[in-house]
Protein backbone atom coordinates (compact mmCIF):
# COMPACT_ATOMS: atom_id res chain seq x y z
CA UNK A 1 0.00 0.00 0.00
CA UNK A 2 1.30 3.43 -1.29
CA UNK A 3 2.35 5.70 2.08
CA UNK A 4 0.65 8.45 0.95
CA UNK A 5 -3.03 8.07 -1.18
CA UNK A 6 -4.54 11.04 -2.98
CA UNK A 7 -8.00 11.67 -4.05
CA UNK A 8 -9.51 11.81 -6.55
CA UNK A 9 -6.99 10.95 -9.39
CA UNK A 10 -8.47 12.65 -11.90
CA UNK A 11 -10.99 15.68 -11.54
CA UNK A 12 -12.69 17.76 -14.43
CA UNK A 13 -14.36 21.08 -13.57
CA UNK A 14 -16.13 23.79 -14.31
CA UNK A 15 -15.06 27.01 -14.41
CA UNK A 16 -15.50 29.27 -11.64
CA UNK A 17 -16.12 25.83 -9.52
CA UNK A 18 -14.64 25.35 -5.73
CA UNK A 19 -11.76 22.44 -6.19
CA UNK A 20 -10.96 20.30 -3.48
CA UNK A 21 -8.27 17.28 -3.83
CA UNK A 22 -7.13 14.86 -0.79
CA UNK A 23 -4.22 13.70 0.37
CA UNK A 24 -4.16 10.48 2.89
CA UNK A 25 -0.96 9.38 4.48
CA UNK A 26 -0.19 6.46 6.87
CA UNK A 27 3.44 7.43 8.47
CA UNK A 28 4.25 9.94 10.72
CA UNK A 29 5.41 13.14 8.77
CA UNK A 30 7.47 16.24 9.76
CA UNK A 31 5.50 18.22 7.30
CA UNK A 32 3.03 18.01 3.66
CA UNK A 33 4.29 19.45 0.58
CA UNK A 34 1.47 20.21 -2.15
CA UNK A 35 3.16 20.70 -5.22
CA UNK A 36 1.69 21.66 -8.92
CA UNK A 37 2.85 20.38 -12.38
CA UNK A 38 2.19 21.60 -15.81
CA UNK A 39 1.84 20.13 -18.73
CA UNK A 40 5.39 20.12 -20.17
CA UNK A 41 6.94 18.80 -17.10
CA UNK A 42 8.04 21.64 -14.48
CA UNK A 43 7.07 20.72 -10.39
CA UNK A 44 6.56 23.90 -8.55
CA UNK A 45 5.92 24.26 -4.62
CA UNK A 46 3.57 25.49 -3.67
CA UNK A 47 2.93 24.87 0.43
CA UNK A 48 5.00 23.58 2.87
CA UNK A 49 3.05 23.01 5.82
CA UNK A 50 3.42 21.52 9.08
CA UNK A 51 -0.19 22.30 11.24
CA UNK A 52 -3.47 24.27 10.66
CA UNK A 53 -3.89 26.37 6.94
CA UNK A 54 -2.22 27.77 4.71
CA UNK A 55 -3.61 30.31 2.29
CA UNK A 56 -1.61 31.88 -0.94
CA UNK A 57 -3.70 33.63 -3.45
CA UNK A 58 -6.59 31.26 -4.47
CA UNK A 59 -5.12 28.58 -3.11
CA UNK A 60 -5.26 27.14 0.39
CA UNK A 61 -4.08 23.68 2.16
CA UNK A 62 -5.29 22.69 5.42
CA UNK A 63 -3.62 19.79 7.27
CA UNK A 64 -4.75 17.31 9.75
CA UNK A 65 -1.91 15.66 11.96
CA UNK A 66 -4.21 13.50 14.22
CA UNK A 67 -6.03 12.27 11.15
CA UNK A 68 -3.16 12.32 9.04
CA UNK A 69 -5.01 14.32 6.14
CA UNK A 70 -4.58 16.91 4.14
CA UNK A 71 -6.92 18.94 1.73
CA UNK A 72 -5.96 21.82 -1.20
CA UNK A 73 -8.81 24.02 -2.24
CA UNK A 74 -9.33 26.09 -5.15
CA UNK A 75 -11.25 28.70 -5.12
CA UNK A 76 -12.78 30.45 -8.21
CA UNK A 77 -11.19 27.69 -10.59
CA UNK A 78 -9.49 29.19 -13.98
CA UNK A 79 -8.05 27.16 -17.13
CA UNK A 80 -4.84 28.16 -15.82
CA UNK A 81 -5.12 25.81 -12.71
CA UNK A 82 -5.35 22.55 -15.18
CA UNK A 83 -2.04 20.52 -13.66
CA UNK A 84 -1.40 17.73 -11.80
CA UNK A 85 -1.11 18.31 -8.09
CA UNK A 86 0.98 16.41 -6.22
CA UNK A 87 0.97 15.73 -2.47
CA UNK A 88 4.72 14.46 -0.84
CA UNK A 89 5.14 13.88 2.96
CA UNK A 90 8.38 14.73 4.93
CA UNK A 91 9.43 11.38 7.02
CA UNK A 92 12.59 10.61 8.63
CA UNK A 93 15.52 8.16 7.13
CA UNK A 94 15.24 5.26 9.32
CA UNK A 95 18.05 5.28 11.62
CA UNK A 96 19.21 8.45 11.18
CA UNK A 97 17.72 12.15 11.41
CA UNK A 98 17.73 12.75 7.77
CA UNK A 99 14.60 13.32 5.81
CA UNK A 100 12.82 12.30 2.33
CA UNK A 101 9.97 13.19 0.70
CA UNK A 102 7.40 10.29 -0.41
CA UNK A 103 5.22 11.27 -2.82
CA UNK A 104 1.41 10.37 -3.80
CA UNK A 105 0.69 9.81 -7.58
CA UNK A 106 -1.11 12.71 -8.29
CA UNK A 107 -4.22 14.59 -8.93
CA UNK A 108 -4.77 15.71 -12.87
CA UNK A 109 -7.30 18.80 -12.38
CA UNK A 110 -8.91 20.49 -15.52
CA UNK A 111 -10.40 23.23 -15.51
CA UNK A 112 -13.16 23.41 -18.37
CA UNK A 113 -13.81 27.55 -19.55
CA UNK B 1 18.81 32.98 -8.75
CA UNK B 2 18.36 30.49 -11.70
CA UNK B 3 17.20 27.73 -9.29
CA UNK B 4 17.81 24.44 -10.04
CA UNK B 5 19.58 23.75 -13.42
CA UNK B 6 19.34 20.13 -15.34
CA UNK B 7 20.84 18.96 -18.52
CA UNK B 8 20.22 17.79 -20.95
CA UNK B 9 16.36 18.38 -21.06
CA UNK B 10 16.03 15.25 -23.15
CA UNK B 11 18.11 12.51 -24.18
CA UNK B 12 17.71 9.89 -26.49
CA UNK B 13 19.83 7.09 -26.64
CA UNK B 14 20.46 3.31 -27.84
CA UNK B 15 19.67 0.59 -25.02
CA UNK B 16 22.98 -0.60 -23.75
CA UNK B 17 24.71 3.06 -23.77
CA UNK B 18 25.61 5.14 -20.73
CA UNK B 19 23.78 8.03 -19.73
CA UNK B 20 25.03 10.94 -17.27
CA UNK B 21 22.17 13.05 -16.19
CA UNK B 22 23.59 16.51 -14.53
CA UNK B 23 21.99 18.83 -11.92
CA UNK B 24 23.51 21.98 -10.15
CA UNK B 25 21.37 22.68 -7.09
CA UNK B 26 20.95 26.56 -5.84
CA UNK B 27 23.36 28.24 -4.75
CA UNK B 28 24.04 27.94 -0.94
CA UNK B 29 21.40 24.56 -0.47
CA UNK B 30 23.10 22.19 1.06
CA UNK B 31 20.57 19.21 0.09
CA UNK B 32 20.45 17.26 -2.98
CA UNK B 33 17.77 14.89 -4.05
CA UNK B 34 17.07 12.62 -7.27
CA UNK B 35 13.96 11.62 -8.29
CA UNK B 36 12.18 9.24 -11.26
CA UNK B 37 8.80 9.85 -12.81
CA UNK B 38 6.85 7.65 -14.52
CA UNK B 39 3.34 7.32 -15.89
CA UNK B 40 3.16 3.77 -13.92
CA UNK B 41 4.52 4.84 -10.55
CA UNK B 42 4.30 8.83 -10.18
CA UNK B 43 7.39 10.38 -8.56
CA UNK B 44 10.36 8.51 -6.98
CA UNK B 45 13.24 9.33 -4.81
CA UNK B 46 16.13 7.70 -6.02
CA UNK B 47 18.78 9.28 -3.53
CA UNK B 48 19.61 11.83 -1.52
CA UNK B 49 22.51 13.95 -0.71
CA UNK B 50 23.14 16.22 2.49
CA UNK B 51 26.46 18.25 2.70
CA UNK B 52 27.70 15.78 -0.37
CA UNK B 53 27.13 12.81 1.37
CA UNK B 54 24.70 10.29 -0.06
CA UNK B 55 22.25 9.94 3.05
CA UNK B 56 19.63 7.49 1.20
CA UNK B 57 20.23 5.59 -1.96
CA UNK B 58 17.44 3.24 -1.06
CA UNK B 59 15.28 3.85 -4.39
CA UNK B 60 18.46 3.49 -6.68
CA UNK B 61 16.99 0.90 -8.77
CA UNK B 62 20.03 -1.81 -9.12
CA UNK B 63 23.32 -1.45 -10.08
CA UNK B 64 23.51 0.12 -13.34
CA UNK B 65 22.33 3.18 -11.77
CA UNK B 66 24.69 5.65 -10.04
CA UNK B 67 24.89 8.90 -8.10
CA UNK B 68 27.77 11.28 -7.39
CA UNK B 69 27.98 14.62 -5.40
CA UNK B 70 31.65 16.02 -6.01
CA UNK B 71 30.95 19.37 -4.70
CA UNK B 72 28.04 21.45 -3.96
CA UNK B 73 27.71 22.61 -6.76
CA UNK B 74 27.34 19.62 -9.05
CA UNK B 75 26.32 16.66 -8.89
CA UNK B 76 25.74 13.59 -11.83
CA UNK B 77 23.12 10.03 -12.05
CA UNK B 78 24.34 7.70 -14.19
CA UNK B 79 22.69 4.53 -16.08
CA UNK B 80 25.50 2.00 -17.31
CA UNK B 81 24.05 0.16 -19.38
CA UNK B 82 21.05 1.67 -19.93
CA UNK B 83 17.43 -0.24 -20.63
CA UNK B 84 14.63 0.63 -22.52
CA UNK B 85 12.49 0.30 -18.91
CA UNK B 86 15.08 3.48 -17.68
CA UNK B 87 12.64 5.90 -19.95
CA UNK B 88 11.52 8.53 -17.76
CA UNK B 89 11.75 12.15 -16.52
CA UNK B 90 14.54 12.65 -14.22
CA UNK B 91 14.44 15.32 -11.57
CA UNK B 92 16.92 16.96 -9.01
CA UNK B 93 15.67 19.33 -6.38
CA UNK B 94 17.18 20.94 -3.84
CA UNK B 95 16.83 22.57 -0.25
CA UNK B 96 18.76 23.73 2.44
CA UNK B 97 18.67 22.37 5.74
CA UNK B 98 19.58 25.43 8.23
CA UNK B 99 19.22 23.05 11.04
CA UNK B 100 19.23 18.98 10.21
CA UNK B 101 15.61 18.00 9.92
CA UNK B 102 14.33 21.23 9.86
CA UNK B 103 11.24 21.73 7.27
CA UNK B 104 12.19 23.35 4.29
CA UNK B 105 11.26 23.62 0.89
CA UNK B 106 12.18 22.07 -2.06
CA UNK B 107 13.08 23.32 -5.50
CA UNK B 108 12.83 21.54 -8.77
CA UNK B 109 14.61 21.46 -11.91
CA UNK B 110 12.74 21.02 -15.31
CA UNK B 111 13.43 17.82 -15.13
CA UNK B 112 15.57 15.83 -18.09
CA UNK B 113 13.32 13.34 -20.41
CA UNK B 114 15.45 10.45 -20.93
CA UNK B 115 14.32 8.01 -23.78
CA UNK B 116 16.08 4.76 -24.65
CA UNK B 117 15.40 2.98 -27.32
Amino acid sequence: KNEVEQSPQNLTAQEGEFITINCSYSVGISALHWLQQHPGGGIVSLFMLSSGKKKHGRLIATINIQEKHSSLHITASHPRDSAVYICAVRVRVSGGSNYKLTFGKGTLLTVNP
Amino acid sequence: DAGVIQSPRHEVTEMGQEVTLRCKPISGHNSLFWYRQTMMRGLELLIYFNNNVPIDDSGMPEDRFSAKMPNASFSTLKIQPSEPRDSAVYFCASSREVVQGENTEAFFGQGTRLTVV
